[in-house]
C-alpha cells in the first residue's frame, strides 16, 4: 500500500524558512517522480514543484521559483520541500503527490499525502 | 502558462441522477487530462487520467471524455459518497501544470 507522510509544517513568520519531508513506503521510491501541490484554506489546488526520479530535473511554479527548493533522498525514500523568503500567502495545506511515472513531467499524480499545514504569520 | 476553467463552480444534483462537469483548457493539451476528487477534510483522489482512463478501484460510474480543448467528467448515477469537490488537471508538455478551480457537488 503507497503512503506519504507529510511533516515539517508549522507557524513561521513573514521572511521565515520552514523545511517539510514526506516519507514514502509502499512503492520503489527511486522509479518515480514526486510532486508537491498546495491548497490555500478555502481555496483550490495549486501545483508547485516537481522532481524526476533520481533528481535529475526539477520544475518550479513561478509562484515559488527562486525561494523554494525541491529534493529528493532515494536512500531514505524521503522527499523535501526547502522553503524560504516565506510570504503570508504561502499559508496552506501542503501535499506530497506522486507521479504514475519516473520523468517529472507528462505523467498526473496518482497518490497523496494527508498533507501538513504551512501558517505563514507575524 | 495553461488556463484550465471548470464549470460550473456549484451543481446540485439528487443521489440517482446522472451529473456532468465540465472543464476547458486555454490551449489543446491532447488528452494530458487527470480528474481528482476531494471530500472535506481529505487529499484530492485520482478518478480519471488520460482524460479517459480510470485509476485504479475507481467505479465505472465514473467515466471521463474528451480532448483538445474539452473535457466531461460524467457519474452516471450519483452515490451518497459522490458528493465532493471535483478538479481537473492538464499536465501537458513542461511543468507547471494547472488546476481547474474546481466545481463543488451539493446534494439536492
Amino acid at each position: 500500500e503507497v503512503r506519504l507522510l507529510e511533516s515539517g509544517g508549522g507557524l513561521a513568520p513573514p521572511g521565515g524558512s520552514l523545511r517539510l519531508s514526506c516519507a514514502a513506503s509502499g512503492f520503489t521510491f527511486s522509479n518515480y517522480a514526486m510532486t508537491w501541490v498546495r491548497q490555500a484554506p478555502g481555496k483550490g489546488l495549486e501545483w508547485l514543484s516537481g522532481i524526476g526520479g533520481g533528481g535529475r530535473s526539477t520544475y518550479y511554479a513561478d509562484s515559488v521559483k527562486g525561494r523554494f527548493t525541491i529534493s529528493r533522498d532515494d536512500s531514505k525514500n524521503t522527499l523535501y520541500l526547502q522553503m524560504n523568503s516565506l510570504r503570508v500567502d504561502d499559508t496552506a495545506i501542503y501535499y506530497c503527490v506522486k507521479e504514475m511515472g519516473v520523468r517529472g513531467y507528462s505523467d498526473p499524480g496518482d497518490f497523496w499525502g494527508l498533507g501538513t499545514l504551512v501558517t505563514v504569520s507575524s | 502558462e495553461i488556463l484550465m476553467t471548470q464549470s460550473p463552480a456549484t451543481l446540485s444534483v439528487s443521489p440517482g441522477e446522472r451529473v456532468m462537469f465540465s472543464c476547458r483548457a486555454s490551449q489543446s493539451i491532447s488528452t494530458y487530462l487527470a480528474w481528482y476528487q476531494q471530500k472535506p477534510g481529505q487529499a484530492p483522489r485520482l478518478l480519471i487520467y488520460g482524460a479517459s482512463t480510470r485509476a485504479t478501484g475507481i467505479p465505472a460510474r465514473f467515466s471521463g471524455s474528451g480532448s483538445g480543448t474539452e473535457f466531461t467528467l460524467t457519474i452516471s448515477s450519483l452515490q451518497s459518497e459522490d458528493f465532493a469537490v471535483y478538479y481537473c488537471q492538464e499536465y501537458h508538455n513542461w511543468p507547471p501544470y494547472t488546476f481547474g478551480q474546481g466545481t463543488k457537488l451539493e446534494i439536492k
